[in-house]
């Protein structure tokens, strides 16, 4: 079983639709969570952290529940350029590389 | 933001040459360095952790004398790909974390750098 996984898509959404990603992780020692945007052929970058408690950034909303090892990414009013690989990351105790997930593809349509 | 460099961003060689990756910190110091690589539709995959001062700790299947990594200051770490074979062709990336402890697990990325072996 993978540590993270994701359902790979791809999600093909119009312009101003929600959609939500959902990732689970096995290891329960794990302690930090992220969800990073990737562009093809480009490095990930860091869209936001993720808390228990949920945290919101403009049109993205992150949700964690520690109990049932489950990370939501939501993104309203999708935009064209919103369309990339969104990864599911988490970050063990005690160790300090990530542990990616394979990605969701998303492509947001006109 | 920090700013993690990568040279080259691309590279073709032949096969059983030797190509080495620089991976930059421009503006913070990073004792910790990780090596990833990137198969096309596929994940990042941790290769190794650099610690600047001491040897690397690679990943299990990783082969340490393929890819040698040298961490020779807070700003540098290089992987040199050696013996390049065509299954070797992948996206490495670099990632750097600030040593100065205001940031908690936040890594910066290096912009990759896309090997293709003939």
């Amino acid at each position: 079983r993978k540590e993270v996984e994701q359902d790979p898509g791809p999600f093909n959404v119009p312009e101003g639709a929600t959609v939500a990603f959902n990732c689970t992780y096995s290891n329960s020692a794990s302690q930090s969570f992220f969800w990073y945007r990737q562009d093809c052929r480009k490095e990930p970058k860091l869209l936001m952290s993720v808390y228990s408690s949920g945290n919101e950034d403009g049109r993205f909303t992150a949700q964690l529940n520690r109990a049932s090892q489950y990370i939501s990414l939501l993104i309203r009013d999708s935009k064209l350029s919103d369309s990339a690989t969104y990864l599911c990351v988490v970050n063990k105790k005690g160790r300090r590389a990530l542990t990616f997930g394979s990605g969701t593809r998303l492509q947001v349509q006109p | 933001g920090a700013v993690v460099s990568q040279h080259p961003s691309w590279v073709i060689c032949k096969s059983g040459t030797s190509v080495k990756i620089e991976c930059r910190s421009l503006d913070f110091q990073a004792t910790t360095m990780f090596w990833y690589r990137q198969f096309p539709k596929q994940s990042l995959m941790l290769m190794a952790t650099s610690n600047e001062g001491s040897k690397a700790t690679y990943e299990q299947g990783v082969e340490k004398d393929k890819f040698l990594i040298n961490h020779a200051s807070l700003t540098l770490s290089t992987l040199t790909v050696t013996s390049a074979h065509p299954e070797d062709s992948s996206f490495y990336i670099c990632s750097a974390r600030d040593a100065s402890g205001s940031s908690t697990d936040t890594q910066y990325f290096g912009p990759g750098t896309r090997l293709t072996v003939l």
